[in-house]
């Protein structure tokens, strides 16, 4: 059965910490890993696209890695702001990436 | 300018009415969907349409109708709501079939009463 898990369900630390976020994964065949950011009340937002042969990705603070081995993803944010604030998903594509199977996500609590 | 905009934001009606939400892009893409996000944050996917032909087609219930008129367009029409329709629904868009970056609406959440 194709699945994503997220961990921890939530999280709450203190601005400018560091934080990780888990993925792991049973979906095939995989095509892509990609992470999404989504605020309060808005739609998800694109943070990272990664296919089988990357295993890792920046967009600024934030750092993807993809194991495909051992299926599992992580994403890495650095010296947290409190915009960081967010749920945040992790979504993975399979046959040929036409079709994508999402996580629960992770809520992310940066206070100050 | 938005690139993937849905309407309405907001909508609240009465079980049993039939409603429609509209979406369009102008991002030139050639996919185009619909997610249910239930009360739990958890996001499905319900349709998937690539140049107006219905690619993805997953488990829901036949009131939900989508129409695509053109490849910058997939509305949703909901017959019959009921209380269990109640959701955030997330129109996107995405390249290459759904293997580029898919970009989302701002949501539209029904609220059936």
């Amino acid at each position: 059965k194709n699945q994503v898990e997220q961990s921890p369900q939530s999280l709450i630390i203190l601005e400018g910490k560091n934080c990780t976020l888990q993925c792991n994964y049973t979906v095939s065949p995989f095509s892509n890993l990609r992470w999404y950011k989504q605020d309060t009340g808005r739609g998800p937002v694109s943070l990272t696209i990664m296919t089988f042969s990357e295993n890792t990705k920046s967009n600024g603070r934030y750092t993807a890695t993809l194991d495909a081995d051992t299926k599992q993803s992580s994403l890495h944010i650095t010296a947290s702001q409190l915009s960081d604030s967010a749920s945040y998903i992790c979504v993975v594509g399979y046959q040929a990436g036409t079709a994508l199977i999402f996580g629960k996500g992770t809520t992310l609590s940066v206070s100050s | 300018d938005t690139a993937v905009s849905q309407t309405p934001k907001y909508l609240v009606t009465q079980m049993g009415n039939d409603k429609s939400i509209k979406c369009e892009q102008n991002l030139g893409h050639d996919t185009m969907y619909w997610y249910k996000q239930d009360s739990k944050k958890f996001l499905k996917i319900m349709f998937s349409y690539n140049n107006k032909e219905l690619i993805i087609n997953e488990t829901v219930p036949n009131r939900f109708s989508p129409k695509s008129p053109d490849k910058a367009h997939l509305n949703l029409h909901i017959n019959s709501l009921e209380l269990g329709d109640s959701a955030v629904y997330f129109c996107a868009s995405s390249q290459d079939r759904g293997r580029g970056e898919a970009f989302f609406g701002q949501g539209t959440r029904l609220t059936v009463v």
